[in-house]
C-alpha cells in the first residue's frame, strides 16, 4: 500500500510569501504528525492531530505556523510570512492509533528554502 | 523533558563488518520508548527499531540489535554485517510512556566503504 506522500518536495519562497505544505498520510491513519528538521539535526515536533482535531501545537514555533486537518485524512502546514529561519526539512508522519504505537510512518519531506 | 545525545557525528565501517552507533538519553519518566530511525539521503525517516523501558530482552529487527543499558541509560544500535546500502543518517529517538511526542537527537551520519 501506499506511505505517506508529502507535495510539494522542494519549495522556494521569497521572504514574507505564505506557503502551504501538504501531507497524505496512510489511509486510515488516526494520528498525524509534523516535524520540522533544521540542517543538521534531527527532527522537532510542531503538532500532532487524532482524526481532524488538534490536540497539540506546543511546537508550532510561532504564530506564523498554521497546521489544520480538517476532514482527519489530509493535512496541511501553512506559514504566512515566511522567513529565513523557516528554512528546513517539513516532515510529516501518521500512526494507525489514538495511542502512541510503536512507530510512526514518515513521508519523505518538503525541502522549504527561504530566500 | 526528554533529551537525546548522539556523540558520533559520523562513523565509517566497512563493509560486512559490525558498527555500533552510541545514544544516551535523559528522562525522568519511568515508562518511556526508544526507537532508531534511519534516514537516507532521499529524506525519509525509515523506523529500524524499538526498545520499551519494561522489555526484559534487548530488541532485534535482523541484522539490527539495541544493546539496551537501562541503569546507564544507554540505548546503542548494533548493525551486523554492513551493507553499502546502510550508508546514511541514524537518528535515536525517545518517547514518554503513551505519548506521542518522539524526541530525536542530532543524529550520526555512517558511512559503509566497500
Amino acid at each position: 500500500g501506499a506511505g505517506v506522500s508529502q507535495s510539494p518536495r522542494y519549495k522556494v519562497a521569497k521572504r514574507g510569501q505564505d506557503v502551504a505544505l501538504r501531507c497524505d498520510p496512510i489511509s486510515g491513519h488516526v494520528s498525524l504528525f509534523w516535524y520540522q528538521q533544521a540542517l543538521g539535526q534531527g527532527p522537532e515536533f510542531l503538532t500532532y492531530f487524532q482524526n481532524e482535531a488538534q490536540l497539540d501545537k506546543s511546537g508550532l514555533p510561532s504564530d506564523r505556523f498554521f497546521a489544520e486537518r480538517p476532514e482527519g485524512s489530509v493535512s496541511t502546514l501553512k506559514i504566512q510570512r515566511t522567513q529565513q529561519e523557516d528554512s528546513a526539512v517539513y516532515l510529516c508522519a501518521s500512526s494507525p492509533g489514538r495511542l502512541a504505537g510503536r512507530e510512526q510512518f514518515f513521508g519523505p519531506g518538503t525541502r522549504l528554502t527561504v530566500l | 523533558a526528554q533529551k537525546i545525545t548522539q556523540t558520533q557525528p559520523g562513523m565509517f565501517v566497512q563493509e560486512k563488518e559490525a558498527v555500533t552507533l552510541d545514544c544516551t538519553y535523559d528522562t525522568s519518566d519511568p515508562s518511556y520508548g526508544l526507537f532508531w530511525y534511519k534516514q537516507p539521503s532521499s529524506g525519509e525517516m525509515i523506523f529500524l527499531i524499538y526498545q520499551g523501558s519494561y522489555d526484559q530482552q534487548n530488541a532485534t529487527e535482523g541484522r539490527y540489535s539495541l544493546n539496551f543499558q537501562k541503569a546507564r541509560k544507554s540505548a546503542n544500535l548494533v548493525i551486523s554485517a554492513s551493507q553499502l546500502g546502510d550508508s546514511a543518517m541514524y537518528f535515536c529517538a525517545v518517547r514518554k510512556g503513551s505519548n506521542y511526542k518522539l524526541t530525536f537527537g542530532k543524529g550520526t551520519l555512517l558511512t559503509v566503504n566497500p
